[in-house]
């Protein structure tokens, strides 16, 4: 099936840092990725939607200043953690329908740490 | 608001036995349903999915059923086997390429 690889699988940042994780789409074009975030034993909860070429809509709730999206090419979308703080922990995926547009694909994660 | 809902937790069920996994939705324009299987530290890894003109889908040991009017379903995995241990998504959409809704998910284990 489709692949899509973030990078990197983890990290550990100093608080007030920036952090940037990358989300491709191999083999394929994907012209919306989506990111989602979880924390330990709870659900995946969507953060925001990625548009190539435009810009990205987040969920409400999520602060569209310290998640920014960018989404510049149709096998790359990147979500940068600004001024990272302990409570920005968490594991973040991103994910993107194959070629059809019928089944979504994930990526295997992204563990950030924040100290 | 949690538009999908997966109240139990964990389950645990012995090798070889059916686990149902069970799953609730609250909005009714949801028209797309789908099971995802995760391990630690992994992304989630598509298993079944169904439209809402279906009222099951069968793929090998899992089978998902869907009932509408109790804005309900289930996910079927016969016979259990150890591997299946994971944590179970259920995930719902407006439509086949929109983005999806997650329940909590629910842990599975399987008992020797």
């Amino acid at each position: 099936g489709a692949v899509v690889s973030q990078h990197p699988s983890w990290v550990i940042c100093k608080s007030g840092t920036s952090v940037k994780i990358e989300c491709r789409s191999l083999d394929f074009q994907a012209t919306t990725m989506f990111w989602y975030r979880q924390f330990p034993k709870q659900s995946l909860m969507l953060m925001a939607t990625s548009n190539e070429g435009s810009k990205a809509t987040y969920e409400q709730g999520v602060e569209k200043d310290k998640f920014l999206i960018n989404h510049a090419s149709l096998t790359l979308s990147t979500l940068t953690v600004t001024s990272a703080h302990p409570e920005d922990s968490s594991f973040y995926i991103c994910s993107a329908f194959g070629p059809g547009g019928t089944e979504a694909f994930f990526g295997q994660g992204t563990r950030l740490t924040v100290v | 608001d949690q538009q999908v809902k997966q109240n139990s937790p964990s389950l645990s069920v012995q090798e070889g036995r059916i686990s149902i996994l069970n799953c609730d939705y609250t909005n009714s324009m949801f028209d797309y349903f789908l099971w995802y299987k995760k391990y630690p530290a992994e992304g989630p890894t598509f298993l079944i999915s169904i439209s809402s003109i279906k009222d099951k889908n069968e793929d090998g040991r899992f089978t998902v059923f869907l009932n509408k009017s109790a804005k309900h379903l289930s996910l079927h995995i016969v016979p259990s086997q150890p591997g299946d241990s994971a944590v179970y998504f259920c995930a719902a959409s407006l439509n086949r390429d929109d983005k999806i809704i997650f329940g909590k998910g629910t842990r599975l284990h399987i008992l020797p």
